[in-house]
């Protein structure tokens, strides 16, 4: 069983367009996270969410839109996507986020034209 | 300053090769401490956890000076299978992780 899964896995879109990436882990976490790994390899936390609520939100592009419908599930809903946006973005989930490893996803390759 | 520096490499060394890398951060209200590996193409995954008393996984030794708000990963024997990028990383009192830029270790025959 996957620990935590993205969909889709690869995603090419063209600028100005709207994209959702989905996340669920089945890890009875607490808490799940966004990351984006840019073309230098960086990985960067975008948002945390802990049993629905967001308690992380770095400098992201109000563009982007984190929704957790459950703690299970935590969506990433892009707006007027940008050439910049390409990247590739990571889930991950933690029981304790001060203290336990991180699982994440297998990413979601996102290009944009 | 990045708030958690490694030198990105590459590190290339020959099978069987001790290698070491060394991880630096700025904020010292940080928690917890990691090593993840990340292959080519893949998703991070848990190397170890460090601490200040130094742990050890087989081949691996990993060490924690938090008064030089230093880290360092030792791994000895390196198979070619050791070849990824190792990511050093901090936690914060918040839970926020910051990930440094990894250090890419290319294990050659």
């Amino acid at each position: 069983d996957t620990a935590v899964s993205q969909t889709p896995k690869y995603l090419v879109t063209q600028m100005g367009n709207d994209k959702s990436i989905k996340c669920e882990q089945n890890l009875g976490h607490d808490t799940m996270y966004w990351y984006k790994q840019d073309s230098k390899k960086f990985l960067k936390i975008m948002f945390s969410y802990n049993n629905k609520e967001l308690i992380i939100n770095e400098t992201v592009p109000n563009r982007f839109s984190p929704k957790s419908p459950d703690k299970a599930h935590l969506n990433l809903h892009i707006n007027s996507l940008e050439l910049g946006d390409s990247a590739v973005y990571f889930c991950a989930s933690s029981q304790d986020p001060r203290t336990d490893e991180q699982y994440f996803g297998p990413g979601t390759r996102l290009t944009v034209t | 300053r990045k708030e958690v520096e490694q030198d990105p490499g590459p590190f290339n060394v020959p099978e069987g090769a001790t290698v070491a890398f060394n991880c630096t951060y700025s904020n010292s209200a940080s928690q917890s401490f990691f090593w993840y590996r990340q292959d080519c193409r893949k998703e991070p995954k848990l190397l170890m956890s460090v601490y200040s008393s130094g742990n050890e996984d087989g081949r691996f030794t990993a060490q924690l000076n938090r008064a030089s708000q230093y880290i360092s990963l030792l791994i000895r024997d390196s198979k070619l299978s050791d070849s990824a990028t190792y990511l050093c990383v901090v936690t914060l009192i918040t839970g926020k992780l910051i990930f440094g830029q990894g250090t890419t270790l290319q294990v050659k025959p």
